[in-house]
């Protein structure tokens, strides 16, 4: 089955630098690659999601690059916020047998220091 | 729209009972995924359900079961709850499109067994 690792499990950075949070998978059959924040007591929110014919996705601040070759994707947060704080987790997921399994990374906790 | 909604939000067992956990997917979304969360195995795919039949399974013992009825609402079974049953749950729906599948998550289920 699919395998997804995450790097780093944890990251603190000052507030208005960027972070990048990066995740390989194993099954080249995976097809679509959400990014999930979690806060203490929610649950996951969708944050970003890119799909295997794009390379990279912006929305404001926050990007998603995908290296199909490599299987390795990224998230990119540039000037970060203290509202930035949470649990990042990535996640793969094939839609080939008719199901939409995620399968996910153990998560990055990101620290924004004021 | 409303959003995921999971109940209860908190549930104390002890072991040896069993528990049902409630998820109510967003309006006109006919998927529901269950997963378990822990701090030592992160995020792990239990099962999904789409129109009341279960799609995928994970590795989970035969004391985790679920169902979906009619309404795409959808209950999910522990049965003879052990102390490493205790996690956070969490329901995902989704339309269940092509193409790929965007889940969107309830905040969950803290279920504590003592």
């Amino acid at each position: 089955g699919e395998n997804v690792e995450q790097h780093p499990s944890t990251l603190s950075v000052q507030e208005g630098d960027s972070a990048v949070i990066k995740c390989t998978y194993s099954d080249s059959a995976s097809n679509y690659f959400p990014w999930y924040k979690q806060e203490l007591g929610k649950g996951p929110q969708l944050i970003i999601d890119i799909r295997s014919n794009v390379g990279e996705k912006k929305d404001q601040r926050i990007a998603v690059t995908l290296n199909k070759t490599a299987k390795h994707f990224s998230l990119h947060i540039t000037e970060t916020q203290p509202e930035d704080s949470a649990v990042y987790f990535c996640a793969a997921s094939s839609s080939g047998a008719g199901s939409y399994q995620l399968t996910f990374g153990k998560g990055t906790k990101l620290s924004v220091i004021p | 729209k409303a959003g995921v909604t999971q109940t209860p939000r908190y549930l104390i067992k002890t072991r040896g009972q069993q528990v049902t956990l409630s998820c109510s997917p967003i309006s006109g979304h006919r998927s529901v995924s269950w997963y378990q969360q822990t701090p030592g195995q992160g995020l792990q795919f239990l099962f999904e359900y789409f129109s009341e039949t279960q799609r995928n399974k994970g590795n989970f013992p035969g004391r985790f079961s679920g169902r979906q009825f009619s309404n795409s609402r959808s209950e999910m079974n522990v049965s003879t709850l052990e102390l490493g049953d205790s996690a956070l749950y969490l329901c995902a729906s989704s339309l269940a499109v092509g193409g790929g599948n965007i889940q969107y998550f309830g905040a969950g289920t803290r279920l504590s067994v003592l």
